[in-house]
């Protein structure tokens, strides 16, 4: 079992619809969580980061966490097309090192 | 957030030769520097961690004396590919970790993109 799994994708959504990314993890003693957006050939950007259990919200980003279930997931409301991208899900057990999974594509069609 | 410089955006260099890749915390004190290595369409690769002032910590089959990590100040890290080879042709992040008031998010440089000839 991977340390963090990541629903396969591609996934594939209309614009202005939601896209929902799910990401699951094996350590139950991570305390931070991470989503990252990834351009082809450039860097992550993180878009997301969760603490506690619950939701939060930024803009048309919405992460969920839920600790019990070893659950992580993003919520990306009225899709636009430059939200096309892959976006990883990192978990943190230590200060900032990050395991990754490997990632969701996500197509947003216009 | 905090911005860490990474640098060369991209490299070509000759099979055999030595590479250094730069990344620098401009606006925190980086005290953790984590080197990433990301193949296409795979997703990234701790390579190693290193910590200001002490030696790396490489991760399971990453070669310590091939990749040369220095982190001698709390601004800069650096990582040299020694005697590059074709298979070396990567995409390589750096990501620094500190105190910048934002808790322990690590925030990542630009990436350098290797190609080996």
């Amino acid at each position: 079992q991977k340390e963090v799994e990541q629903n396969s994708g591609p996934l594939s959504v209309p614009e202005g619809a939601i896209a929902s990314l799910n990401c699951t993890y094996s350590d139950r003693v991570s305390q931070s969580f991470f989503w990252y957006r990834q351009y082809s050939g450039k860097s992550p950007e993180l878009i997301m980061s969760i603490y506690s259990n619950g939701d939060k919200e930024d803009g048309r980003f919405t992460a969920q966490l839920n600790k019990a279930s070893q659950y992580v997931s993003l919520l990306i409301r009225d899709s636009q097309p430059s939200d096309s991208a892959t976006y990883l899900c990192a978990v943190n057990t230590n200060a900032g090192k990050s395991t990754f999974g490997d990632g969701t594509t996500l197509t947003v069609k216009p | 957030g905090a911005v860490v410089s990474q640098h060369p955006s991209w490299v070509i260099c000759k099979s055999g030769t030595s590479v250094k890749i730069e990344c620098r915390s401009l606006d925190f004190q980086a005290t953790t520097m984590f080197w990433y290595r990301q193949f296409p369409k795979q997703s990234l690769m701790l390579m190693a961690t290193s910590n200001e002032g002490s030696k790396a910590t490489y991760e399971q089959g990453v070669e310590k004396d091939k990749f040369l990590i220095n982190h001698a100040s709390l601004t800069l890290s650096t990582l040299t590919v020694t005697s590059a080879h074709p298979e070396d042709s990567s995409f390589y992040i750096c990501s620094g970790s500190g105190w910048a008031g934002m808790g322990t998010e690590a925030f990542f440089g630009q990436g350098t993109r290797l190609t080996v000839v």
